[in-house]
């Protein structure tokens, strides 16, 4: 599986957006951008996938480089309930191998009033 | 439908002893998953299991064992509990392999003293 990089910590205000950064410099052909969150204390919660496309859904949308190296997750309005902790992983059709999703460190984003 | 549910939701052991903890699911999922969160890390994955009568190891399943007797349940056990066993335990699911999303449980909170 692709590693992936994330700054550690970021801040947003309340109502603005929240862009994500992720690197995966080594991402394959196939290999898929998935995004979790885990609000304090809580299970990981599915955010979105992407593999070349950018994406979109209710919660947020993915945008990928075309050269697939690094993408950006934004939470287009911020709310103090998308404090959490935001795992960005890379990995094949199905998070990786038999479903297995790599959780790294992810970024602790908080926001803020 | 409650998804996925954990039991217990928070144990207190002595070094030695054994305990099963319970994850349920109601949507009728494949796949099913334990995984371990120790304080400021990622999840790693103990055990999964991708069909009713099989398990198969993840990348830390040292001192633990599986059991997928039912779909709908996925039993951990741990039978001579360390301290190095304290940790968030958590439960996901999938419809299967491949790019399918994981739904996780609430958690199971393990303290071994």
């Amino acid at each position: 599986d692709a590693k992936t990089t994330q700054p550690p910590s970021m801040d947003c205000a309340e109502g603005r957006a929240a862009n994500l950064p992720c690197n995966h410099s080594t991402i394959s052909g196939n290999e898929y951008v998935y995004w979790y969150r885990q609000i304090h204390s809580q299970g990981p919660q599915y955010i979105i996938h992407g593999l070349k496309n950018n994406e979109t859904n209710e919660m947020a949308s993915l945008i990928i480089t075309e050269d697939r190296k690094s993408s950006t997750l934004i939470l287009p309005h911020a709310t103090l309930r998308d404090t959490a902790v935001y795992y960005c992983i890379v990995g094949l059709a199905g998070g990786t191998s038999y479903g297995k999703l790599t959780f790294g460190q992810g970024t602790i984003l908080t926001v803020h009033p | 439908n409650a998804g996925v549910t954990q039991t217990p939701k928070f144990r207190v052991l002595k070094t030695g002893q054994s305990m099963t903890l319970l994850c349920a699911q109601d949507m009728n999922h494949e796949y099913m998953y334990w995984y371990r969160q120790d304080p400021g890390m990622g999840l790693r994955l103990i055990h999964y299991s991708v069909g009713e009568g099989t398990t198969a190891k993840g990348e830390v399943p040292d001192g633990y064992n599986v059991s997928r007797l039912k779909k709908q349940n996925f039993l951990l056990g741990l039978e001579s509990a360390a301290p190095s066993q304290t940790s968030v335990y958590f439960c996901a699911t999938s419809r299967k392999g491949g790019k399918e999303t994981q739904y996780f449980g609430p958690g199971t909170r393990l303290l071994v003293l």
